[in-house]
């Protein structure tokens, strides 16, 4: 079992759809993170949860909703998206959020927006 | 905020040739400095790190030095293979665990 599980690998959708994208980790983590890969860009740090609790919205569009049931399952909720926002989301998880924890990255979720 | 600059964007090698990456920071406050290797189609793994307290860190063929008072750290690959050919991202922690990550290096080892 891999530390970091996300779901679906690939997702195709239009602009007028409403999908979601899972992250579950089985490292026993508290804190869990959605990033953004675009193509030479750094990655972009979306939202940081530590115990379920929203700690970091980094200034992220609201058609961008996340949501933490429990400190295992982090959920990414995706409506009335713009072609800009294909780009790979990739789900991360640490210890927790003090200093010198390692992330832990899933293989991400290659969302196209037609 | 935290500006992380990743040199070079590219880097090709020949196999068994040393390959090394580096990487500026802005922020004195940042302590801890993660490696990540990522391939295709997978998200990125960590392969070595090193905190602020120490200046140089081994695992095999992978190394990493810190400047703190430059404010850099490099990545050092000797012995490279194929296998070795991916992304490499260096990133920057500060006290919250939130990380700066550079722009990448795609290492290609030629065999």
């Amino acid at each position: 079992e891999t530390g970091v599980t996300q779901t679906p690998r690939h997702l195709v959708m239009g602009m007028t759809n409403k999908k979601s994208l899972k992250c579950e980790q089985h490292l026993g983590h508290n804190a869990m993170y959605w990033y953004k890969q675009s193509a030479k860009k750094p990655l972009e740090l979306m939202f940081v949860y530590s115990l379920e609790e929203r700690v970091e919205n980094n200034s992220v569009p609201s058609r961008f909703s996340p949501e933490c049931p429990n400190s295992s399952h982090l959920f990414l909720h995706l409506h009335t998206l713009q072609p800009e926002d294909s780009a790979l989301y990739l789900c991360a998880s640490s210890q927790g959020l003090n200093s010198n924890q390692p992330q832990h990255f899933g293989d991400g979720t290659r969302l196209s927006i037609l | 905020g935290e500006n992380v600059e990743q040199h070079p964007s590219t880097l090709s090698v020949q196999e068994g040739d040393s390959a090394v990456i580096k990487c500026t920071y802005s922020d004195s406050a940042s302590n801890y400095f993660p490696w990540y290797k990522q391939e295709l189609g997978k998200g990125p793994q960590l392969i070595i790190d090193i905190r602020s307290n120490v200046g140089e860190k081994k695992d095999q063929r992978i190394a990493v030095t810190l400047n703190k008072t430059a404010k850099h750290f490099s990545l050092h690959i000797t012995e490279t293979q194929p296998e070795d050919s991916a992304v490499y991202f260096c990133a920057a922690g500060d006290n919250f665990n939130k990380f700066y990550f550079g722009s990448g290096t795609k290492l290609n080892v030629k065999p």
